[in-house]
């Protein structure tokens, strides 16, 4: 069935560093991707989508780009913010097929001042 | 607009009790779900409803009563609760691609 996968975390960083988080999927058609971050105590928040290859998502500074010939959507930023501290979930969705999401375990990250 | 509600915000249960967890939305999507969160495993979905009077499985249904007789809502029904149900339930709304989720319930089961 279809997955995704996600670098374990934690992932800690201090403030201005660069950000990588991995993600990979397995999915039959042509999935829609998806970012989603969650604050503490909050539910989850849309951070940006790509919905064909070679698409780029982005949003508040960060970026990921829809690469269908490694199967993957790695989210990144240049410069992160104590405020971009919490968990961030890659997610995809079946293409023509109801509106099921597929979450991957979810990547917590922690930014040092 | 107030979106995606959900209540109550935490809830303690002992074994075998029964409870419903309570979802709304005023956006007029037709199709809504529930998740729950649990450390490691992201989200997984438990059922989910197309419209008023339709509703289907997810990943993880067993335990779990759903029925939709409105757009609006769709609540959740914890029949005999098990300490396996300890979790976060999210509730969503989906339309075009774009899921809006309610704040969560933190689901404790002694």
């Amino acid at each position: 069935g279809d997955s995704v996968t996600q670098m374990e975390g934690p992932v800690t960083l201090s403030e201005e560093a660069f950000l990588t988080i991995n993600c990979t999927y397995t999915a039959t058609g042509y999935p829609s991707l998806f970012w989603y971050v969650q604050y503490p105590g909050e539910g989850l928040q849309l951070l940006l989508k790509a919905t064909k290859a070679d698409d780029k998502g982005s949003n508040k500074g960060f970026e990921a780009t829809y690469r269908k010939e490694t199967t993957s959507f790695h989210l990144e930023k240049g410069s992160v913010q104590v405020s971009d501290s919490a968990v961030y979930f890659c997610a995809l969705i079946r293409d023509n097929y109801g509106q099921n999401f597929v979450f991957g375990p979810g990547t917590r990250l922690s930014v040092l001042p | 607009n107030a979106g995606v509600t959900q209540t109550p915000k935490f809830q303690v249960l002992k074994t075998g009790q029964s409870m419903t967890l309570q979802c709304a939305q005023d956006m007029n999507h037709e199709y809504m779900s529930w998740y729950r969160q649990d450390p490691g495993m992201g989200l997984r979905l438990i059922h989910y409803s197309v419209g008023a009077g339709i509703t289907d499985q997810g990943e993880v249904p067993n335990g779990y009563n759903v029925s939709r007789s409105t757009t609006e809502d769709f609540p959740l029904r914890l029949l005999s609760a098990a300490p396996s149900q300890t979790s976060v339930y999210f509730c969503a709304s989906t339309s075009a691609l774009a899921v809006f989720f309610g704040q969560g319930t933190r689901l404790t089961v002694v």
